[in-house]
């Protein structure tokens, strides 16, 4: 079944505590993106990678890493996580092929707290 | 940059009623629209997209969209609403300004009433 996946699906933690959270999509898509969503600001991309080691800032990339070693695998990694990045974080693939109008595809969301 | 704007952060209808939620965008070049579905805790889903094939898009589940360039809008429409529809909808928009990111709009939360 052709799907991304995130891990994990629900995190508390404290502040400065470092963390990751996982993504993988199976479908060989050569664009990977992190997105979080907030109540009344619909989602907002925080990071997004074209293909293998090339990764560019979204709109809201202060506080996040990533990397993209390998091209099913997209991690977000806080360093440092403040109560302001506790969010619902998604991450999406889609391919290049198509151009503008092909589907993102999401996954199942992760809901993070920091408290 | 290309926005949208989703009129109407809650819709309520009642079963069976029309369902109408909707989108205006703003861009300079010919946009590439999108809705996306998100049922409670899940992520989200495509309803439909406009490519700019035809101006009326058919989607999943009943649902369809007009691209009207002259009002510069994209609403969502269902002629008989589902309990089953209630979830958190949203509109997007992509094209060659903003890469290959989609930028959503903030929402638009729909309540089906018996």
């Amino acid at each position: 079944e052709a799907q991304v996946t995130q891990n994990p699906r629900y995190l508390i933690t404290v502040t400065g505590k470092k963390l990751t959270v996982t993504c993988s999509q199976n479908m060989n898509h050569e664009y990977m993106s992190w997105y979080r969503q907030d109540p009344g600001l619909g989602l907002r991309q925080i990071y997004y990678s074209m293909n293998v080691e090339v990764t560019d800032k979204g709109d809201v990339p202060e506080g996040y890493k990533v990397s993209r070693k390998e091209k099913r695998n997209f991690p977000l990694i806080l360093e440092s996580p403040s109560p302001n990045q506790t969010s619902l974080y998604f991450c999406a693939s889609r391919t290049l092929t198509g151009g503008h109008t092909d589907t993102q595809y999401f996954g199942p969301g992760t809901r993070l707290t920091v408290l | 940059a290309q926005s949208v704007t989703q009129l109407g952060s809650h819709v309520s209808v009642s079963e069976g009623a029309l369902v109408l939620l909707r989108c205006n965008y703003s861009s300079s070049v010919p946009p590439y629209l999108f809705w996306y579905v998100q049922y409670p805790n899940q992520g989200l889903q495509l309803l439909l997209k406009y490519t700019s094939a035809a101006t009326l898009v058919k989607g999943i589940n009943g649902f369809e969209a007009e691209f009207k360039k002259s009002e510069t809008s994209f609403h969502l429409t269902k002629p008989s609403a589902h309990m089953s529809d209630a979830a958190e909808y949203f509109c997007a928009v992509s094209g060659p300004n903003s890469g290959y990111a989609l930028n959503f709009g903030k929402g638009t939360s729909l309540l089906v009433t018996p």
